[in-house]
């Protein structure tokens, strides 16, 4: 049973475009994040997201937004993708707020 | 936020205990102090966590000396699966948006 799973595991696509990954748990835990790892391996937290609260990074372009339909899922949409936005991005949850647990991750490629 | 500092890289053969420490010269009252491990390809994965003295769990041991300006990451007997980064951490709680990951300490452990 996967505790975190992201979907999709690739996406390739254009300057330009809008595009949403979509992240599920299945431990019932309380809070939920985004993360970005660049090329260089430096992870950075881009938002978290507890109870309908959202606590944005605020180094995070607005064109990045996260949603959440229930408790298990947080989204994240991505507006008017740049070359910039190349990375992998990992979605996690947590209970615990120093023991999270991190999907598989998404590695976006901007053409 | 505290800053971590930790060596980029270290070697290490198997069956050998390693032990990976991390500076933490700024680290608060409230601040805990946590290590993950990732994996290429995978998203990090939570090893242990302290606040002072000694922690141990079944995969491996933190020390925190007094001052808790610096703790170190023992892994006990090492094998090849080992071969991973280490990031060290130190934030205090609030969901996790403090969490910062620096740029960790690459383990490489060779037969």
């Amino acid at each position: 049973d996967t505790a975190v799973s992201q979907t999709p595991k690739y996406l390739v696509t254009q300057m330009g475009n809008d595009k949403s990954i979509k992240c599920e748990q299945n431990l019932g835990h309380d809070t939920m994040y985004w993360y970005k790892q660049d090329s260089k391996k430096f992870l950075k937290i881009m938002f978290s997201y507890n109870n309908k609260e959202l606590i944005i990074n605020e180094t995070v372009p607005n064109r990045f937004s996260p949603k959440s339909p229930d408790k298990a899922h947080l989204n994240l949409h991505i507006n008017s993708l740049e070359l910039g936005d190349s990375a992998v991005y990992f979605c996690a949850s947590s209970q615990d707020p120093y023991e999270q647990f991190f999907g598989p991750g998404t590695r976006l490629t901007v053409l | 936020l505290a800053k971590t500092t930790q060596p980029i890289s270290m070697d290490s053969y198997e069956g050998q205990e390693v032990n990976i420490t991390c500076s933490h010269n700024n680290i608060a009252t409230n601040d805990y102090i946590t290590w993950y491990q990732q994996f290429p390809s995978q998203g990090p994965r939570f090893i242990i966590q302290g606040y002072k003295t000694k922690v141990t769990n079944e995969v491996a041991s933190l020390f925190i000396p007094a001052d808790r300006k610096s703790s170190t990451l023992s892994l006990p007997r090492v094998s090849l699966s080992d071969t991973a980064v280490y990031y060290c951490l130190v934030a205090e709680g609030n969901y996790g948006q403090n969490f910062v990951f620096g740029p960790g300490t690459r383990l490489s452990v060779l037969p």
